[in-house]
C-alpha cells in the first residue's frame, strides 16, 4: 500500500525563521511532488523531484531515495508563505495518480 | 493558456439534489484527473481519463458519481442524489503524457456543501 506521511501537521513560525517540513513515502516510483495550497483551495505545484535537491527562490526541496524521505525548506520565511504544504507520491503503475499526505499547515507570523 | 479552470467555484445544494461540475484542462493535455479533498485531509484520487477514455475509478466513486470526457477536452463530474458526506473540495488536474516527468497542473477546485 502506498502511504505518504508528513510532519509536522501544524507549524507556527516567526517571520524570518528557517522552516522544514518532512515527508516520508513508501512507493517512490518516479518523482515526489511538493504542492502548496492557499485558503480557498487552489493547489500549485512547487517541485517535482526524483533525486538530489531543487531550489526555487526561498524554497528548497531535497530527497533521499534510499530512505524514501523528502524535505521542504523555506528560508527567510514571510507571512505570505502561510499555506498548507502537501507532498504527493505518484502511485505504482500506469495511472500516475497522486497519493497525497495530509498536509502541513504553516502560519508565519509577522 | 490560462491553466486548468473549474466551474463553479462554489456550490451549495440540498441533500438529494443532483450537481454537475466542469473542468477545462490545459488545451494540449491528454490526461485529466479528478480528486476529492475533505476538510483537514489531503486530496484523494477519484478517477482519471486518457483522452476520452476513463481508465480507472476509485472505490470512493460510488454509483451516484459519474464522470465523462466526451471529446477528450473538458470533463464533467456529476453527483446524483447528493448526501451530506459528499461535501468536499473537488479538484481537477491535467497533464501531458508521455513526458519527461509527468507534472499534474491543478485547477482552483469546486467547493461543494450539501445541506
Amino acid at each position: 500500500k502506498n502511504e505518504v506521511e508528513q510532519s509536522p501537521q501544524n507549524l507556527t513560525a516567526q517571520e524570518g525563521e528557517f522552516i522544514t517540513i518532512n515527508c516520508s513515502y513508501s512507493v517512490g516510483i518516479s518523482a515526489l511532488h511538493w504542492l502548496q495550497q492557499h485558503p480557498g483551495g487552489g493547489i500549485v505545484s512547487l517541485f517535482m523531484l526524483s533525486s538530489g535537491k531543487k531550489k526555487h527562490g526561498r524554497l528548497i526541496a531535497t530527497i533521499n531515495i534510499q530512505e524514501k524521505h523528502s524535505s521542504l525548506h523555506i528560508t527567510a520565511s514571510h507571512p505570505r508563505d502561510s499555506a498548507v504544504y502537501i507532498c504527493a507520491d505518484p502511485s505504482a503503475g500506469a495511472t500516475n495518480k497522486l497519493i497525497f499526505g495530509t498536509g502541513t499547515l504553516l502560519a508565519v507570523q509577522p | 493558456d490560462t491553466g486548468v479552470s473549474q466551474d463553479p467555484r462554489h456550490k451549495i445544494t440540498k441533500r438529494g439534489q443532483n450537481v454537475t461540475f466542469r473542468c477545462d484542462p490545459i488545451s494540449e493535455h491528454n490526461r485529466l484527473y479528478w480528486y476529492r479533498q475533505t476538510l483537514g485531509q489531503g486530496p484523494e484520487f477519484l478517477t482519471y481519463f486518457q483522452n476520452e477514455a476513463q481508465l480507472e475509478k476509485s472505490r470512493l466513486l460510488s454509483d451516484r458519481f459519474s464522470a465523462e470526457r466526451p471529446k477528450g477536452s473538458f470533463s464533467t463530474l456529476e453527483i446524483q442524489r447528493t448526501e451530506q458526506g459528499d461535501s468536499a473540495m473537488y479538484l481537477c488536474a491535467s497533464s501531458l503524457v508521455p513526458g519527461v516527468r509527468e507534472t499534474q497542473y491543478f485547477g482552483p477546485g469546486t467547493r461543494l456543501l450539501v445541506l
